[in-house]
């Protein structure tokens, strides 16, 4: 079947700190999506990213589409980045309705 | 643009009522529509998919009597749970898009409490 994979499951940063968030995907993609979940459970589109990477403020986002994943960086975390980070994929083969990741969860402390 | 706007954020209800829940497009018309659930700390996961003009396509494992689902024009899809018990309780998202080329917007999700 489908498989999203995101890894770590959680994380805990300082206040300033850098992370990586991955997410494998099992199949070829037409598209990806990055989301950013707040505590009030609001979906936050961060990046659109099938391939190639993006860079947008203190985030940016890179898909290698031939291996298979896609990494998410953040840079100099602020409390405000904590919550669920989702990785999303429409696979190919399946039309247009995304499969959600399990999801990391990252908390930021001050 | 592409605004998903959804409607109630948050409601709840006694068992054994039905509770409607509203997606629109505010900016761009939608064909196709999705439904999410997502339960307490986990992912989230496709319902059905809302086709204007014609009935959803329901996932496995979702009863089709029970979430209603109507979308009866390009900007408005409805969910509606019917005869609803607590282990409905859950947040339910939508999402749309003008284009899937460029990416979807999810609307700010309900959380539906069954008491």
């Amino acid at each position: 079947g489908i498989q999203v994979e995101q890894s770590p499951p959680d994380l805990i940063l300082q206040e300033g700190a850098n992370s990586t968030l991955r997410c494998n995907f099992s199949d070829s993609v037409n598209n990806l999506q990055w989301f950013h979940q707040n505590p009030w459970g609001q979906l936050i589109n961060l990046f659109y990213i099938p391939s190639g990477t993006k860079q947008n403020g203190r985030l940016s986002a890179t898909t290698v589409a031939t291996e298979r994943y896609s990494l998410l960086y953040i840079s100099s975390s602020q409390t405000t980045d904590s919550g669920v980070y989702f990785c999303a994929v429409v696979l190919d083969n399946y039309g247009q309705n995304f499969v959600f990741g399990p999801g990391t969860r990252l908390s930021v402390l001050p | 643009g592409a605004v998903v706007s959804q409607h109630p954020s948050w409601v709840i209800c006694k068992s054994g009522t039905s509770v409607k829940i509203e997606c629109r497009s505010l900016d761009f018309q939608a064909t196709t529509m999705f439904w999410y659930r997502q339960f307490p700390k986990q992912s989230l996961m496709l319902m059905a998919t809302s086709n204007e003009g014609s009935k959803a396509t329901y996932e496995q494992g979702v009863e089709k009597d029970k979430f209603l689902i109507n979308h009866a024009s390009l900007t408005l899809s409805t969910l509606t749970v019917t005869s609803a018990h607590p282990e409905d309780s859950s947040f339910y998202i939508c999402s749309a898009s003008p284009d899937p080329y460029y990416g979807y917007t999810f609307g700010s999700g309900t959380r539906l409490t069954v008491v």
